[in-house]
Parts: C-alpha cells; sequence; structure tokens
C-alpha cells in the first residue's frame, strides 16, 4: 500500500491564480480530510468527507472547495489563492468501521502564494 | 467546543534526560486521546493513543495516561535520543458516528535533543 499520497510536495502561486491539491488514498478509507499547519496554530481542519458524494466544512473553509467523487480521491481546490493561504496542507485518511480511530497523514504539500 | 492545550515549546534537552510535555483538554463526554509525532519535513504519524479513562497509551518508549479527573494526557519518555527530535501533537477525537471522526489538535511542541 501507498497509503496517503499527496501532490505536488512544492507550489508557488501568484495571488489570484487557481489550484488543485491532490490527494489519494489506497486503503479504502471512508473518512478523508484536510488540514493546513501554520506556525503556532496546529493544524486546523479545511474540510473532510465522510463517504464519496459527502463533504462538510471545517474550521477554516473559507477560499476552498473540495469534492469527493471517488472513495480514494479527495483534491482541495483554491479558486482565487490568497497570501494568507500560504501554508503545509496535509490529507489525513481514517476507515469509519473501527475502534481504533487513527488518521493516516500524507506527506504534506508547501504552498506559497506571492 | 473541543480544545487542546498543550505546553509550548520549544523545548531542549540533553540525551538520556526525561521529557514531559502536558496536554489537558476540554470536551464534552468521553473523547479519545492521541499523541501525533511529526518528523522533519514529514506528515504526522500516531505515537500512542488512549480511549478511555485510566487507559495507558505507550510507544517507543513513550508512555501517556488518560487522567479524566485531571483532563489530562502528558506524555512522558524516561531517557531521550536525539533520534526523538520532533514536533509532539496532542490531539482529541470525540467519540464515533456522524461528524465525531474531527480530530481537534494542540498547537504542537518542538522538542529538540543535543547529544
Amino acid at each position: 500500500n501507498a497509503g496517503v499520497t499527496q501532490t505536488p510536495k512544492f507550489q508557488v502561486l501568484k495571488t489570484g491564480q487557481s489550484m488543485t491539491l491532490q490527494c489519494a488514498q489506497d486503503m479504502n478509507h471512508e473518512y478523508m480530510s484536510w488540514y493546513r499547519q501554520d506556525p503556532g496554530m496546529g493544524l486546523r481542519l479545511i474540510h473532510y468527507s465522510v463517504g464519496a458524494g459527502i463533504t462538510d466544512q471545517g474550521e477554516v473553509p473559507n477560499g476552498y472547495n473540495v469534492s469527493r467523487s471517488t472513495t480514494e480521491d479527495f483534491p482541495l481546490r483554491l479558486l482565487s489563492a490568497a497570501p494568507s493561504q500560504t501554508s503545509v496542507y496535509f490529507c489525513a485518511s481514517s476507515p469509519i468501521q473501527t475502534s481504533s480511530y487513527e488518521q493516516y497523514f500524507g506527506p504534506g504539500t508547501r504552498l506559497t502564494v506571492t | 467546543g473541543n480544545s487542546v492545550t498543550q505546553m509550548e515549546g520549544p523545548v531542549t534537552l540533553s540525551e538520556e534526560a526525561f521529557l514531559t510535555i502536558n496536554c489537558t483538554y476540554t470536551a464534552t463526554g468521553y473523547p479519545s486521546l492521541f499523541w501525533y509525532v511529526q518528523y522533519p519535513g514529514e506528515g504526522l504519524q500516531l505515537l500512542l493513543k488512549a480511549t478511555k479513562a485510566d487507559d495507558k497509551g505507550s510507544n517507543k518508549g513513550f508512555e501517556a495516561t488518560y487522567r479524566k479527573e485531571t483532563t489530562s494526557f502528558h506524555l512522558e519518555k524516561g531517557s531521550v535520543q536525539v533520534s526523538d527530535s520532533a514536533v509532539y501533537f496532542c490531539a482529541l477525537r470525540k467519540g464515533s458516528g456522524g461528524s465525531n471522526y474531527k480530530l481537534t489538535f494542540g498547537k504542537g511542541t518542538l522538542l529538540t535533543v543535543n547529544p
């Protein structure tokens, strides 16, 4: 298993540009989520999904869109990038029907918006 | 709402020193508690967990006990190594079902261990 994969690893955008951060998992996990990590802020939840076709907002959803058309993929879209979206983005997944509750994280995407 | 408060870093120790990173939480009901570790340039990995009061999670020499009476889940290790240098996150997950799969994280504590 590859686990949770994210692409790209690094990205530089200009203000106003759009892009999609890709996330895929091969563990057949129902739950997937996106976090952003900023210095001194820990990880903050952007959006999450409990299955294909089902998404919901997290703590900091503004400026981001998501969709979940398959169990495996959960892309994060920035519609019009802003410098405030400069951050490290992590995708995570976990099974729902389990007592372990462990979330598996991808390696992250470091985004800089100039 | 749920929240996690952990000691602010950075924490700098010498090899073989004793480590404690404090973590307290606020949540209704009976959350599950976690410590995640992030090594430089990598994503987060689960270090240990406890799902009910008085449970002790342990892994790689690290331990933490779920104390409901003090709403705490402090991370300890008796003898740290240089390879333990990382950022440590305390987190909670409230119950199960519905939207309760979300993790709430503390702000993280940077640990540096010197030889």
